[in-house]
């Protein structure tokens, strides 16, 4: 079965320093990595997806198959970063199913 | 183009009553994800409707069940609910195989006495 580990349930960090929220995964197949994120009093929406390799709002991820982890890194963050992270996983052998990590707070202080 | 759609946005039920949530999907899109997700954790995957037919299910026992309509919107429906039913129902709409993501709506939180 697949499942998503999100080691840290807060992360605290001052502006301008750099955040690294960890996400590792178990999955047997190909697996779609993807990072949701939730603004305060706003619903979830995707950050970014492994497939597409890009980088939004300053953020990076690296699907990384022989740690099994897709880490989700920032190098100088913003306060408008705090929020809720959700690292996700899905495949053709989930069913194309998203399976969320317990989710990671940012509160980036000023 | 408009997004996900859910309602009601807030529901008190008893335990043992009936409750019908719905959804409507982002335009263009041909699959209905819905989640529970409980305070503090992350979404979990209940089923997900694509043409109409349920084609995949999470860990979830059978009074929770669904439809999806011929214009792909989408009802959850959960008989006998208990006090655990309580959390935040969120429908996810997506093109068959999420490669490029699912669409969030904004849930509908059930609150059950």
């Amino acid at each position: 079965a697949q499942r998503v580990t999100q080691p840290e349930k807060l992360l605290s960090v001052f502006k301008g320093a750099p955040v690294e929220l960890k996400c590792n995964y178990s999955y047997s197949g190909s697996p779609e990595l993807f990072w949701y994120v939730q603004y305060s009093r706003q619903r979830l929406q995707l950050l970014l997806r492994h497939i597409s390799r890009e980088s939004i709002k300053g953020f990076t991820a690296d699907l990384n198959k022989g740690e099994t982890s897709f880490h989700l890194k920032k190098p100088f963050a913003q306060e408008e970063d705090s929020a809720m992270y959700y690292c996700a996983l899905s495949g053709l052998a989930a069913g194309n199913k998203l399976t969320f990590g317990g989710g990671t707070r940012v509160l980036v202080k000023p | 183009e408009t997004g996900v759609t859910q309602s009601p946005t807030h529901l008190i039920k008893t335990r043992g009553q009936q409750v019908t949530l719905r959804c409507s999907s982002q335009s263009g899109h041909n699959t209905v994800s819905w989640y529970q997700q409980a305070l503090g954790q992350g979404p979990q995957f209940i089923f997900q409707y694509y043409r109409e037919e349920e084609n995949g299910r999470g860990n979830f026992p059978p009074r929770f069940s669904g439809l999806q309509f011929p214009n792909y919107s989408s009802e959850l429906n959960v008989n006998a609910l208990e006090l655990d039913d309580s959390a935040l129902y969120l429908c996810a709409s997506s093109l068959q195989g999420g490669s490029y993501g699912y669409t969030f709506g904004s849930g509908t939180r059930l609150t059950v006495v």
